[in-house]
């Protein structure tokens, strides 16, 4: 069954640094989306993108926060420069195209951003 | 809030027994999926319930939809050790596809 993969599975970086977190969505997707889960809360959702551009966002996807679609696979998360509370669990997520967001979410298996 | 509330926070019980977990939302919707987090891990898609159904099954999977009620509920039986996780039944704005998680049942099967 196709699947969403995502790298690194944990990703250290020094505050202030760049990190971009990297998702291959399941190949006929259209619909592309990044949450996260800062540990011990509730998956906060963050962005989806569709067509090649942002369709929605959150309150927590402020000018620090990218995203990307690189080529016709990958799909990037890129924070500029990173704070302490940045450190969460990444998790990407893509659907197939329906009416009324009627299609599941497939997530990926996340990423662990730690920021020292 | 809109999100989709689960209830109870915890349930603790023994393989082979079933689970029942509920979800609370304030809002019209167009459908109601709940997901799977093992610990540390993404969320896995369990089933999708459409607003003009009212049972749905997936193998030892059973989930109810009142709209009159606004709520839900999914049913495990004949539970397993390997069903230890946390289920949410996260919200969607009609309109939007952002889906919006509460803090879900911790479910904890006892081999």
């Amino acid at each position: 069954e196709p699947e969403v993969t995502q790298t690194p599975s944990h990703q250290v970086t020094q505050m202030g640094q760049e990190v971009i977190l990297r998702c291959v969505p399941i190949s006929n997707h259209l619909y592309f989306y990044w949450y996260r889960q800062i540990l011990g809360q509730k998956v906060e959702f963050l962005v989806s993108f569709y067509n090649n551009e942002i369709s929605e966002k959150s309150e927590i996807f402020d000018d620090q926060f990218s995203v990307e679609r690189p080529d016709g696979s990958n799909f990037t998360l890129k924070i500029r420069s990173t704070k302490l509370e940045d450190s969460a669990m990444y998790f990407c997520a893509s659907s197939g195209s329906s009416g009324q967001g009627g299609q599941p979410q497939h997530f990926g298996d996340g990423t662990r951003l730690s920021i020292l | 809030s809109q999100q989709g509330e689960e209830d109870p926070q915890a349930l603790s019980i023994q393989e082979g027994e079933n689970a029942t977990m509920n979800c609370s939302y304030k809002t019209s919707i167009n459908n109601l999926q709940w997901y799977r987090q093992n610990s540390g891990r993404g969320l896995v898609h369990l089933i999708l319930i459409r607003s003009n159904e009212r049972e749905k099954h997936s193998g030892r999977l059973r989930v109810t939809l009142d709209t009159s009620k606004k709520s839900s509920s999914l049913l495990i039986t004949a539970s397993r050790a390997a069903d230890t996780a946390s289920y949410f039944c996260p919200f969607m704005d009609t309109g939007r596809r952002a889906l919006t998680f509460g803090s879900g049942t911790r479910l904890q099967v006892q081999p």
